[in-house]
């Protein structure tokens, strides 16, 4: 069965720096697009990060282009969201999501970690 | 960025009730609508895609409509393990968008 296990939150200063990563398994994982959504504390959820099977396409949020940066080891299995100047509206709990369907960009999200919690806060 | 909006925000019913969210998106999206249940302190769990298409697993009390701009996600006799949050998401285009979500909650 499909497992997505994030890692890599904690607590920040505004300004600093994360690398989340999300362990895959259970699927083919260079079949499949991979994203970040985050949920804000009792909010709802907001679409962070696309990246293609391959690596060769990314999409960002507007909210955090420029600041974030998506990418996957296909090797190890692992997606990772580098988040840098990080601002306390990013604090949320980070779920990493898998592709509904393979070899596609269809941003339907069939599976789901449990998330990790980013908290920045000085 | 396409907007989604659902309707209600919250909800209060009661086992056995028949219960109707509904979504509307800020332009046509044709079927692209995908709907989530989130239970406190769990991940969300993909119901349905393709605004009317059951993912595995998910009982058939649970059903969707709609095309265009106007949805619907619909439980037919609300179970115990169905107080939840609900969201619809548009995958018609990037970036994806989600409504503010649904609460339905025990009468």
């Amino acid at each position: 069965q499909v497992q997505l296990v994030e890692s890599g939150g904690g607590v920040v200063q505004p300004g600093g720096s994360l690398r989340l990563s999300c362990a895959a398994s259970g699927f083919t994982f260079t079949k499949y697009g991979m994203h970040w959504v985050r949920q804000a504390p009792g909010m709802g959820l907001e679409w962070v990060a696309y990246i293609r099977s391959d690596g060769g396409h990314k999409d960002h949020a507007d909210s955090v282009k420029g600041r974030f940066i998506i990418s996957r080891d296909n090797s190890k299995n692992t997606l990772y969201l580098q988040m840098n100047s990080l601002r306390a509206e990013d604090t949320a709990l980070y779920y990493c999501a898998k592709e509904d369907k393979d070899y596609g960009d269809y941003f339907a999200f069939s599976s789901w970690g449990q998330g990790t919690l980013v908290t920045v806060s000085s | 960025d396409i907007q989604m909006t659902q309707s209600p925000s919250s909800l209060s019913a009661s086992v056995g009730d028949r219960v109707t969210i509904t979504c509307r998106a800020s332009q046509s999206i044709s079927t692209y609508l995908n709907w989530y249940q989130q239970k406190p302190g769990k991940a969300p769990k993909f119901l349905i895609s393709a605004a009317s298409s059951l993912q595995s697993g998910v009982p058939s009390r649970f059903s969707g409509s709609g095309s265009g701009t106007d949805f619907t996600l619909t439980i037919s006799s609300l179970q115990p393990e169905d107080f939840a949050a609900y969201y619809c998401q548009q995958s018609y285009s990037s970036p994806p968008t989600f409504g503010q979500g649904t609460k339905v909650e025990i009468k």
